[in-house]
C-alpha cells in the first residue's frame, strides 16, 4: 500500500513550547491536511495545503507543503493543555487518484 | 460543523452476523468515503463514492461491501463480521476528491 511516514509517534510538551511533526514519502502528493483528533472525536481540519512549498498558518499552527512534494511539517508555537491529541497528516497521492492517505499520526501528551 | 451523521454509533455484535452502518450527510456533497481507525495504523480507506451509485475500492476493502442509493446516505455493509473487524469506524465527506474530507464523529463496532 501507499507509505506515508509521521513522525514523531509520540511527544511530550510543556505548556508554552514549540512543537514540530512532519509526514513523508517516497511518493508525490498533490495536497497534503492536517487534522488534530480527540479522544471520542472524528479528526478535525487544521490546514489545507495545495501547492508546493506552500507556507499556511491557522492561529498558532503553521504548516509547509514540502518543495519536493514529498512531505510536509505542522508546527505548533506556544503549546497550551489543549492541544494535546492525535495529529494526523494526510495526503491525495498523483497516482492514487482522488482518495487521502493518512499518516498513523502523532500523539501529543502533556509532560506531568 | 459539517453536517455528517453516523449510525449507530455504538455496536456489539457476534461474529458471522451482517452489520450494516449509516452515513448522512446534508451538505451535498459528492464523495463520502469509509475509514477505520485501528492503533498503530491511523486511519484506512475501505470504500469510496464519488456519486450516486459510483464506489471504488479502499486499500482495506475485504469483507466489506457499499451502497450509495441517494447523495446523502452511504451505507458500509459487513456481510459476515469477523473479530478483525472490531474497530472504529469514521464517515467523511468532501466536495471533490482532491479537496478537504471532513468527518462524522465515528461509529465504534465491538465484534464479539
Amino acid at each position: 500500500g501507499q507509505q506515508l511516514n509521521q513522525s514523531p509517534q509520540s511527544m511530550f510538551i510543556q505548556e508554552g513550547e514549540d512543537v514540530s511533526m512532519n509526514c513523508t514519502s517516497s511518493s508525490i502528493f498533490n495536497t497534503w491536511l492536517w487534522y488534530k483528533q480527540d479522544p471520542g472525536e472524528g479528526p478535525v481540519l487544521l490546514i489545507a495545503l495545495y501547492k508546493a512549498g506552500e507556507l499556511t498558518s491557522n492561529g498558532r499552527l503553521t504548516a509547509q507543503f514540502g518543495i519536493t512534494r514529498k512531505d510536509s511539517f505542522l508546527n505548533i508555537s506556544a503549546s497550551i493543555p489543549s492541544d494535546v491529541g492525535i495529529y494526523f497528516c494526510a495526503g491525495q497521492l498523483l497516482e492514487y487518484g482522488n482518495k487521502l492517505v493518512f499518516g498513523a499520526g502523532t500523539i501529543l501528551r502533556v509532560k506531568s | 460543523d459539517a453536517g455528517i451523521t453516523q449510525s449507530p454509533r455504538h455496536k456489539v455484535t457476534e461474529t458471522g452476523t451482517p452489520v450494516t452502518l449509516r452515513c448522512h450527510q446534508t451538505e451535498n456533497h459528492r464523495y463520502m468515503y469509509w475509514y477505520r481507525q485501528d492503533p498503530g495504523h491511523g486511519l484506512r480507506l475501505i470504500h469510496y463514492s464519488y456519486g450516486v451509485k459510483d464506489t471504488d475500492k479502499g486499500e482495506v476493502s475485504d469483507g466489506y461491501s457499499v451502497s450509495r442509493s441517494k447523495t446523502e446516505d452511504f451505507l458500509l455493509t459487513l456481510e459476515s463480521a469477523t473479530s478483525s473487524q472490531t474497530s472504529v469506524y469514521f464517515c467523511a465527506i468532501s466536495v471533490q476528491g482532491n479537496t478537504e474530507a471532513f468527518f462524522g464523529q465515528g461509529t465504534r463496532l465491538t465484534v464479539v
